[in-house]
């Protein structure tokens, strides 16, 4: 069936420093990569989304990658501040089902000053 | 203004209680989401409404029914509430049925005692 797996679980790095996410998914239809950032207590928010019809897409600090003939996506965030502490999400979707998002399980970033 | 806001933002109830959960969007969207976080923070989609028709609705206990008067609102209810339905839920709205940006609300955070 569809699944994301993400990884790692848990990530710690100084402030500064920059940290990776990964993400692999099952469904070869995906084609929609939405990463989603969750502070403690709060909701999941949208920080930056790939399509399949470009491998990478960057936004000041954070940057994502695809390799689709992996399966794999990757979050990557330079010069980590504080605030960047949070649960990240990645999640895999395809145009034609629903804008269905299958979630991977988390990564609690946590960014030490 | 807020723009997907759920009511209550917490509830506290017995076992083999009934309860409901509502949602409301006011982002224009035809696409309304019911996703379940557990204590491990996974995040899984369980129904989805576009222009009040429903379009996804995955493997949950039928306890659980959804309802949309119409396209800026959908309500969740449980019948028969178990230890287990103890979780988050987070109502989301997009754009259309396209794969795209989902909008969360803050949760409902429901505990079954």
């Amino acid at each position: 069936g569809e699944n994301v797996e993400q990884h790692p679980s848990t990530l710690s790095v100084q402030e500064g420093d920059s940290a990776v996410i990964k993400c692999t998914y099952s469904d070869s239809a995906s084609n929609y990569f939405p990463w989603y950032k969750q502070e403690l207590g709060k909701r999941p928010q949208l920080i930056i989304d790939i399509r399949s019809n470009v491998g990478e897409k960057k936004d000041q600090r954070i940057a994502v990658t695809l390799n689709k003939t992996a399966k794999h996506f990757s979050l990557h965030i330079t010069e980590t501040q504080p605030e960047d502490s949070a649960v990240y999400f990645c999640a895999a979707g395809h145009s034609g089902g629903y804008n269905k998002l299958i979630f991977g399980a988390g990564t609690r970033l946590a960014v030490h000053p | 203004d807020t723009a997907v806001s759920q009511t209550p933002k917490y509830l506290v109830t017995q076992m083999g209680n009934d309860k409901s959960i509502k949602c409301e969007q006011n982002l224009g969207h035809d696409t309304m989401y019911w996703y379940k976080q557990d204590s491990k923070k996974f995040l899984k989609i369980m129904f989805s409404y576009n222009n009040k028709e429903l379009i996804i609705n995955e493997t949950v206990p039928n306890r659980f029914s959804p309802k949309s008067p119409d396209k800026a609102h959908l309500n969740l209810h449980i019948n028969s509430l178990e230890l287990g339905d103890s979780a988050v839920y987070f109502c989301a709205s997009s754009a259309g049925q396209g794969a795209g940006e989902q909008y969360f609300g803050p949760g409902t955070r429901l505990t079954v005692t």
